[in-house]
């Protein structure tokens, strides 16, 4: 099935310091979607991309979608301490019949 | 409001006891899925179900069952828990667009945290 590498896995930043995380597919993807979690929530859509180059923002938060249609970046810019959580990025459940995937998470943890 | 409920959101139970957790959703989507969430082991699909009286295989499987008579309740049944079915469990829906669009977000219920001891 298609395999969704996330990096990095962790990141510890000072608040006001910019992040950036990425995805990469073993599949070409027609949509990308960006999930954070709040600790003990569910994850919740932070951003969609349909469109190869489609640059989105949502606030302080932008991603794009890569080209080659197997890449996307999420970017969050002056953080601040309520952007802790993971965030998860993911494919559409279409391409593998049905089933959906989801990147393994990056926590970000960030210091006052 | 728009969501996802799951319920409870705390079990502790023992090994071997019949256990089921509660999905329900009120937004008339089609799709709805199951995950567990463990550490360093990211989301993993368990079972989904594309409508009513339509359900299959995520990737772990093993241990679960599901059914959907009714579009807006998806339950996940442990028909025989054991410890290494302790994790934290999300249920998600969607709709299913036109065309088999198939890339809309996921919404996800709150989550249920599992032990079995």
């Amino acid at each position: 099935g298609q395999q969704l590498n996330q990096s990095p896995q962790s990141m510890f930043i000072q608040e006001g310091e910019d992040v950036s995380m990425n995805c990469t597919s073993s599949s070409i993807f027609n949509t990308w979607l960006w999930y954070k979690q709040d600790p003990g929530e569910g994850p919740v859509l932070l951003i969609a991309l349909y469109k190869a180059g489609e640059l989105t923002s949502n606030g302080r938060l932008t991603a794009q979608f890569g080209i080659t249609r197997k890449d996307s970046f999420l970017n969050i810019s002056a953080s601040i301490p309520s952007d802790v959580g993971i965030y998860f990025c993911a494919g559409p459940y279409n391409t593998n019949a049905g089933k959906s995937t989801f990147g393994d998470g990056t926590t970000l943890t960030v210091k006052p | 409001e728009a969501q996802v409920t799951q319920n409870p959101r705390y079990l502790i139970t023992v090994t071997g006891k019949k256990l089921t957790v509660t999905c329900s959703q009120n937004m008339n989507h089609e799709y709805m899925s199951w995950y567990r969430q463990d550490p360093g082991l990211g989301l993993r699909q368990i079972y989904y179900s594309m409508n009513v009286e339509v359900t299959d295989k995520g990737d772990v499987p093993e241990g679960y069952k599901v059914s959907r008579k009714e579009k807006r309740n998806f339950p996940l049944i442990l028909e025989s828990p054991s410890p290494n079915q302790t994790s934290l469990y999300f249920c998600a829906s969607t709709r299913q667009g036109p065309s088999s669009s198939y890339n809309s977000p996921l919404h996800f219920g709150n989550g249920t945290r599992l032990t079995v001891t």
